[in-house]
């Protein structure tokens, strides 16, 4: 099946600093990736969806200039918490959705990202 | 946006038996999907039934669904300590796009004891 990386999978930073997260598809063409939220023993809350090439469509009450979405190639897209504070420690997980994916709908997810800001 | 609900939120069972999870939501939907997370880890692809579809299986699973009721139920069955994990449902809405958003169920967390 499709395969999703990301990178780092665990981060610590300092409040205040930036921290990017990297989401790559590694054997397909994403045409679309989505970023996830999920916060201990929760579900994933979707934070917002980008297209390559485009602008990234932002779920409500998530700040778009606070979390950075670029989505440069067909096989990376980046996340970039600005300033970043505690109560933005969360595993943030990417998924990507592609041509070569086969069933329409499907997305594939990558092992996700621990963020801890101190 | 709305989530679906599931039930139980936690299940505690010994190997050998079955585990039946509910998940409920509230749109139509195109399909829904159920996925495994470990503890810390990624998700992973279970099984998709589609809105026309009743009931499907995929090895030790058993999906069904009820769109009149908004509802699906995944069963695993003869479980494993290996299955523990936590388990999500997330609907694709109806006319979503190409690549269409997945809305996610509350979890149910299943443990499965030797």
């Amino acid at each position: 099946g499709a395969v999703v990386s990301q990178h780092p999978s665990r981060v610590i930073c300092k409040s205040g600093t930036s921290v990017k997260i990297e989401c790559r598809s590694l054997d397909f063409q994403a045409t679309t990736m989505f970023w996830y939220r999920q916060f201990p023993k929760q579900s994933l809350m979707l934070m917002a969806t980008s297209n390559e090439g485009s602008k990234a469509t932002y779920e409500q009450g998530v700040e778009k200039d606070k979390f950075l979405i670029n989505h440069a190639s067909l096989t990376l897209s980046t996340l970039t918490v600005t300033s970043a504070h505690p109560e933005d420690s969360s595993f943030y997980i990417c998924s990507a959705s592609g041509l070569a994916g086969g069933i329409l709908y499907e997305q594939y997810f990558g092992p996700g990202t621990r963020l801890t800001v101190t | 946006s709305q989530q679906g609900e599931e039930d139980p939120q936690a299940l505690s069972i010994q190997e050998g038996e079955n585990a039946t999870m509910n998940c409920s939501y509230k749109t139509s939907i195109n399909n829904l999907q159920w996925y495994r997370q470990n503890s810390g880890r990624g998700l992973v692809h279970l099984i998709l039934i589609r809105s026309n579809e009743r009931e499907k299986h995929s090895g030790r699973l058993r999906v069904t669904l009820d769109t009149s009721k908004k509802s699906s139920s995944l069963l695993i069955t003869a479980s494993r300590a290996a299955d523990t994990a936590s388990y999500f449902c997330a609907t694709v809405g109806v006319n979503t796009g190409t690549a269409s958003k997945l809305t996610f169920g509350t979890g149910t967390r299943l443990q499965v004891t030797l």
